[in-house]
């Protein structure tokens, strides 16, 4: 049990929609980042949040957009859907400048 | 591009045997290194951290650091059926954003 939950766990959408993921992380972790996991791949970094503002990102265009909020939840928007962003999407947070990541358990993610 | 390299594997041992997964990294800037254990269809779980040379031991597992070689091992003591799963190597590059970077992990499959 990581403290991290994400939603939802598996969704499926068309070409050309539009998707939103949320994430709740612990209380107190202030750093909350969002990784894509195609199959058979590692998690590929796609952004982080630090205190609400934006302070990295991964090698993603700017369809993928995201927000953090006051109460540690964060979002993940992802635009005119490709089928390959079909993957699983993962929140991962951590406390202060620590290294160690606890992620979510995912929101597996098809495009048709 | 930085990277963190893994054989793909299946590497498979038989139980109660040692299971050594490796891993290289191409930037000596990096800093910590961790191991993630990924069954199929679930989230990665955080299983090791380790930042300094040598070895880091936490029950069956013992982690192991060559900063001078860029290299990262996993070592699995008495290997469980419960073991077999993706071992997911990480490195943390620090910067404006703290991002993991990932290899692509060994499948580990422990037989009867």
């Amino acid at each position: 049990e990581t403290g991290v939950t994400q939603s939802p766990t598996h969704l499926i959408k068309t070409r050309g929609q539009q998707v939103t993921l949320r994430c709740s992380s612990q209380s107190g972790h202030n750093t909350v980042s969002w990784y894509q996991q195609a199959l058979g791949q590692g998690p590929q970094f796609i952004f982080q949040y630090y205190r609400e503002e934006e302070n990295g990102r991964g090698n993603f265009p700017p369809r993928f957009s995201g927000l953090q909020f006051p109460n540690y939840s964060s979002e993940l928007n992802v635009n005119a859907l490709e089928l390959d962003d079909s993957a699983l999407y993962l929140c991962a947070s951590r406390l202060g400048g620590t290294g160690e990541l606890f992620f979510g358990e995912g929101s597996r993610l098809t495009v048709l | 591009q930085k990277e963190v390299e893994q054989n793909s594997g299946p590497l498979s041992v038989p139980e109660g045997a040692i299971a050594s997964l490796n891993c290289t990294y191409s930037d000596r800037g990096s800093q910590s290194f961790f191991w993630y254990r990924q069954y199929s269809g679930k989230s990665p779980e955080l299983i090791m951290s380790i930042y300094s040379n040598g070895d880091k031991e936490d029950g069956r597992f013992t982690a192991q650091l060559n900063k001078a070689s860029q290299y990262v091992s996993l070592l699995i003591r008495d290997s469980q059926p419960s073991d077999s799963a993706t071992y997911l190597c990480a490195a943390l590059y620090t910067g404006t954003a703290s991002k993991l970077t990932f290899g692509t992990g060994t499948r580990l499959q422990v037989t009867l």
